[in-house]
């Protein structure tokens, strides 16, 4: 299998504060893990694409410093959303593939919802 | 830039067949992904198509054409259980995956 895991599956928290989402690959190495966020009724959309023990690659118009993602092992990969507001709130998924590089099918986390308030 | 278009919502009745469409403009081409993703939940794999036809997997079957810049997604004998979202999802000549912005799908009985 490939299963991919997300932690939290959910978090509500202050403005102001930062939130670290964990991406973990269960059952294989992920050699690549990747970033999305998706707002209501939209499509997901690409913040950044990670390689295990490198920087990542963040999108056009995504904040490195804002957003940082860390990706210290083959199979963890974290998202911290620093100094979090409203406008951060939004459904964030993470994916891994298994082959290096951009090739290859992602396997999807069940995602976590975060609510700024 | 590069695009990638499916209808916005499609309405379809139990065990009937429907056809999602989806159309790309991007610069390379190096496959185009289907994925299925229910209200809340993150994306599932379905099918990939890489070369020209037809890929069948059970109910769900996937038909590309490189030429025309077109896929579908063929879903058979609907379940109400099919109703979610359906994105189409094309690599790139960076192997970017470009999404479109997904089909809602709704099954009636």
């Amino acid at each position: 299998g490939a299963v991919v895991s997300q932690h939290p599956s959910w978090v509500i928290c202050k403005s102001g504060t930062s939130v670290k989402i964990e991406c973990r690959s269960l059952d294989f190495q992920a050699t690549t893990m990747f970033w999305y966020r998706q707002f209501p009724k939209q499509s997901l959309m690409l913040m950044a694409t990670s390689n295990e023990g490198s920087k990542a690659t963040y999108e056009q118009g995504v904040e490195k410093d804002k957003f940082l993602i860390n990706h210290a092992s083959l199979t963890l990969s974290t998202l911290t959303v620093t100094s979090a507001h409203p406008e951060d709130s939004s459904f964030y998924i993470c994916s891994a593939s298994k082959l290096a590089g951009e090739s290859g099918e992602q396997f999807f986390g069940p995602g976590t919802r975060l609510t700024v308030l | 830039g590069q695009n990638i278009d499916q209808p916005t919502e499609m309405t379809a009745t139990e065990g009937a067949i429907v056809q999602i469409n989806c159309t790309y403009q991007t610069s390379g081409f190096n496959g185009l992904f289907w994925y299925q993703q229910h209200a809340g939940e993150a994306p599932t794999f379905l099918s990939y198509n890489v070369l020209d036809g037809l890929e069948e997997k059970g109910r769900f079957s996937s038909f590309l054409s490189r030429s025309k810049g077109y896929s579908y997604l063929l879903l058979k004998e609907l379940q109400m259980k099919d109703s979610a979202s359906y994105l189409c999802a094309v690599k790139d000549s960076n192997y970017q995956l470009i999404w479109g912005a997904g089909t809602k799908l709704i099954i009636k009985p």
